[in-house]
């Protein structure tokens, strides 16, 4: 079965400073894709990021990049020079080829961006 | 307008009371799924759909019944409503290829009482 964890409930950052996203996953699917999203307080599901299982370097969109360890099995967001409208419940999620599609999610991690 | 809708956005209903909650999107995705968002518990798949006419269970099925006549509908029915079905519920869809992200729907919060 696959597995998605997330181990910070809650993360403080000052702003402008890079924070770091933990979220490691569990599957026997040789492919699969690994996916993050962002839940502001309005309620909102806005995807940020993929990264592919055979993919050979990490993903990056703007601000945001995947540290993508394929061995250790984790997926960790890093969010660069944090804003305050980073502010917001993340969450990891993945979606594996032999898993009949399904997406699932990990239980999240709220993100404080302090000024 | 394209995209992916539910309605209602907010319903109060009452212990053992049937309720459906719709979820209509317009790019004929083929997969759609349904989630609940608990505080604690992130976003637990409920039902997906890989096409129409095909559906399955996900990790927390119990009391909900799912249906998918057409690719564009995949209303979610609570039989029985319970107060620990209290919770904001997720549509989402997307194609059938790993790279690319679902779409949401803005929600539905339902309280039972």
């Amino acid at each position: 079965a696959q597995k998605i964890t997330q181990t910070q409930p809650g993360m403080f950052v000052q702003e402008k400073e890079a924070v770091t996203l933990d979220c490691t996953y569990d599957t026997s699917d040789p492919s699969y894709g690994l996916f993050w999203y962002k839940q502001p307080s309005s309620g909102e599901m806005i995807f940020l990021i993929y990264q592919g299982s055979y993919d050979q370097q990490n993903a990056t969109e703007g601000r945001y990049s995947l540290n993508f360890q394929k061995a250790r099995k984790s997926a960790n967001l890093v969010i660069s020079a944090s804003q305050l409208g980073d502010s917001a419940m993340y969450f990891c999620a993945m979606r594996g080829r032999s898993n009949t599609g399904k997406l699932i999610f990990g239980q999240g991690t709220t993100l404080q961006v302090k000024p | 307008d394209a995209g992916i809708t539910q309605s209602p956005r907010y319903k109060i209903t009452e212990t053992g009371r049937q309720v459906t909650l719709m979820c209509h999107q317009t790019w004929s995705h083929s997969y759609m799924f349904w989630y609940r968002q608990d505080l604690g518990h992130g976003l637990r798949l409920i039902y997906y759909s890989a096409a129409a006419d095909i559906t399955d269970k996900g990790e927390v099925p119990d009391g909900y019944v799912v249906s998918r006549s057409k690719t564009e509908n995949f209303p979610l029915t609570l039989e029985s409503a319970t107060r620990s079905q209290t919770s904001v519920y997720f549509c989402a869809s997307t194609i059938d290829t790993l790279n690319t992200e679902a779409f949401f729907g803005q929600g539905t919060r339902l309280t039972v009482v």
